[in-house]
């Protein structure tokens, strides 16, 4: 079975500090991992997908992720944070096959302060 | 990637009542998910459609309450039934689309 954990359930930084969101995953297989992103009151936008091919995958907004296999990990990070930014952040894992479901971590809220 | 249309984007229903969220793709998939986000939580999946044949549905889901229809490559229905307040949820359609996950805008269900 896949799953992931997201450590922290709300992160608030300053506007121009650097976020970082923490993921780590469980996988039998070989994941495919995702950041999406939720807006107030908005549907779940693909920030950036690791699919086993280069280790730090950036996306969109200025966010980048680092796939680490000996950590299990994949933290979301963004150098500088903007207002805009203000969201709820969830990481999700699946299998490599595209018949298979995601499987979401419970979200970081993320604030940021002016 | 894939584009989904859901609807109804958002609807108020009694309780003992049953609403039915449809999903269309503009190409064919072969999977197509159903999530539901209850009240400041996360997406749990409700149950896996292939066409023609029968939803697998996650534990803690069955089929009665949320009954599944996929006719087709493109096109797929939840039914919530019999509804109760502790239904009121949104709840998304999703479909793999090659460079990841795409989601319908989801429907917001509010059971009186």
């Amino acid at each position: 079975a896949q799953s992931v954990t997201q450590l922290g359930s709300h992160v608030s930084v300053s506007e121009g500090a650097l976020v970082l969101l923490r993921c780590n995953y469980s996988s039998s297989v070989p994941p495919y991992l995702f950041w999406y992103v939720q807006y107030p009151n908005q549907g779940l936008q693909l920030l950036l997908k690791y699919t086993s091919a280069a280790t730090l995958v950036k996306g969109i907004n200025g966010f980048e992720a680092e796939f680490k296999k000996s950590e299990t990990s994949f933290h979301l990070t963004k150098p500088s944070a903007h207002m805009s930014d203000a969201a709820e952040y969830f990481c999700a894992v699946s299998g490599s096959s595209g018949n298979t479901p995601l499987v979401f971590g419970k979200g970081t809220r993320l604030s940021v302060i002016a | 990637s894939a584009v989904i249309s859901q609807k109804p984007s958002r609807d108020i229903c009694q309780r003992g009542t049953s609403l039915t969220i449809q999903c269309q793709v503009d190409s064919q998939v072969t999977m197509m998910f159903w999530y539901r986000q209850q009240p400041g939580q996360s997406l749990t999946l409700i149950a896996t459609a292939n066409q023609g044949s029968e939803a697998t549905y996650e534990s803690g889901f069955v089929i009665d309450k949320f009954p599944i229809s996929r006719p087709n490559l493109t096109f797929s229905t939840l039914t919530v039934s019999n509804m109760s307040p502790e239904d009121s949820s949104i709840y998304l359609c999703s479909v793999e689309s090659g460079y990841g996950y795409t989601f319908g805008s989801g429907t917001r269900l509010t059971v009186v």
